[in-house]
């Protein structure tokens, strides 16, 4: 059965950093792309960053480009998410998710709060 | 950038009804599409994909339709269990979520 922990979020003051994880298990972590998506309070989805299967290449959203950035540990079937230089519009519910082929978001973790906030 | 936009934002049927739910592409994106339930405090779940393909384990009261630009999401007989909010989201350019449409119980 896939799963999918997301770990790491809480609160944060603006300017701050946090490092977001999730951990895999049952599948093979990397012959998956991965994904975070996250969701601000109230409102919708929106992608964030992602990382191909067997590629070393990552891809950001123009609104996190140069702040965030993306890794993957398949040693330890781990997903990251360095977050720097936060502002109070990142605060969001952030979800990893395995994205097949990169087409579709089939398996989601529970997602982790990250509020930035003084 | 693809601009995905759902109508209506809410609706609200009563048990049994078929709801209906469009998606509108800012540009032809094929049959790149997919469809999500989330219910409150829950992760998305994937329910359709490629357009109009059922993922494994999703009712058959589900359905989707639609290429280029116009797509649809279809419940055939509205289930308690059905409230929630949809999303569309494409993946021709990148991926993109539509605003999401909640459903409500009349």
């Amino acid at each position: 059965e896939v799963q999918l922990l997301d770990s790491g979020g809480g609160l944060v003051q603006p300017g701050g950093s946090l490092r977001l994880s999730c951990a895999a298990s049952g599948f093979t972590f990397s012959n998956y792309a991965m994904s975070w998506v996250r969701q601000a309070p109230g409102k919708g989805l929106e992608w964030v960053s992602g990382v191909p299967d067997n590629d070393d290449r990552t891809f950001y959203a123009d609104s996190v480009k140069g702040r965030f950035t993306i890794s993957r540990d398949t040693s330890k079937n781990a997903l990251y998410l360095q977050m720097n230089s936060l502002r109070a519009e990142d605060t969001a519910v952030y979800y990893c998710a395995t994205n097949i082929g990169g087409r579709r978001f089939d398996h989601w973790g529970q997602g982790t709060l990250v509020t930035v906030s003084s | 950038d693809i601009q995905m936009t759902q109508s209506p934002s809410s609706l609200s049927a009563s048990v049994g009804d078929r709801v209906t739910i469009t998606c509108q592409a800012s540009q032809d994106i094929s049959n790149l599409l997919n469809w999500y339930q989330q219910k409150p405090g829950k992760a998305p779940k994937l329910l359709i994909y490629d357009a109009s393909n059922l993922e494994t384990g999703v009712p058959s009261r589900f359905s989707g339709s639609g290429s280029g630009t116009d797509f649809t999401f279809t419940i055939t007989s509205l289930q308690p269990e059905d409230i929630a909010t949809y999303y569309c989201q494409q993946y021709d350019n990148f991926w993109t979520f539509g605003q999401g449409t909640k459903v409500e119980i009349k």
